[in-house]
């Protein structure tokens, strides 16, 4: 298995809902990572965790709230989003957070849109 | 920290035809290693081929090839014989041992 499933591949949420975004992988890898992306734009990381644990939490606001349940399993949890909250949101992994050769198996992301 | 920098915001090319796309980063590192990612339609950011900063060659992937050049801090992506499945957006990335550092992207059509 060489790949990172993401679900749902599509959400609408209300501000007041509370949703979670899954991404999972069988590969092994020891790193995974949540990007936010908006149209037209390179993705912007959001978390990262290693062996998991969080390792790096960029700034992002506490209505996003990661979860790694397990070594294949990131959940990211979503709570009284604004509508600039919607993005595609894309889940990668990779084998070591220091392992930079192989570089991020991505997933195809969920999109989301807040209304 | 490491900034990447895509200069082509847009490109096109006619089917069969080839194009390269540019890339620059800036860096104090010495080993560490660059990415070319293809982002169809579809969404899902396909890796399309790795250069290792620490290796001369030129890496190569079928239609796909780069251009390394070290000391200038340049990466550029050559596709030979264009599809139109080569549609996409495609982001260069640096990574210098931690975190994937992206391009701003270049959104590449292929005209039939």
């Amino acid at each position: 298995d060489t790949e990172v499933t993401q679900t749902p591949k599509h959400l609408v949420m209300g501000m007041t809902n509370k949703k979670s975004l899954k991404c999972e992988q069988h590969m092994g890898h020891r790193a995974m990572y949540w990007y936010k992306q908006k149209a037209k734009k390179p993705p912007e990381l959001m978390f990262v965790y290693s062996y998991e644990k969080l390792s790096i939490n960029e700034s992002v606001p506490s209505r996003f709230s990661p979860e790694c349940p397990n070594s294949s399993l990131l959940n990211l949890h979503l709570h009284a989003l604004q509508p600039e909250d919607s993005a595609l949101y894309l889940c990668a992994s990779s084998q070591d957070l220091w392992q930079g050769v192989d570089g991020y198996t991505f997933g195809s992301g969920t999109r989301l849109t807040v209304v | 920290a490491q900034t990447v920098t895509q200069s082509q915001p847009e490109m096109s090319v006619q089917e069969a035809e080839t194009v390269t796309l540019s890339c620059t980063y800036d860096t104090s590192e010495n080993n560490y290693y660059l990415f070319w990612y293809k982002q169809p339609p579809s969404r899902q950011m396909i890796l399309v081929i790795r250069q290792e900063a620490y290796k001369q060659q030129n890496a190569t992937e079928n239609r796909f090839s780069v251009n390394f050049q070290k000391a200038a801090k340049s990466f550029s992506l050559k596709i030979s014989d264009s599809q139109l499945g080569d549609t996409a957006m495609y982001f260069c990335a640096f990574n210098g041992g931690n975190m994937l550092t992206f391009g701003g992207g270049t959104r590449l059509m292929v005209k039939p």
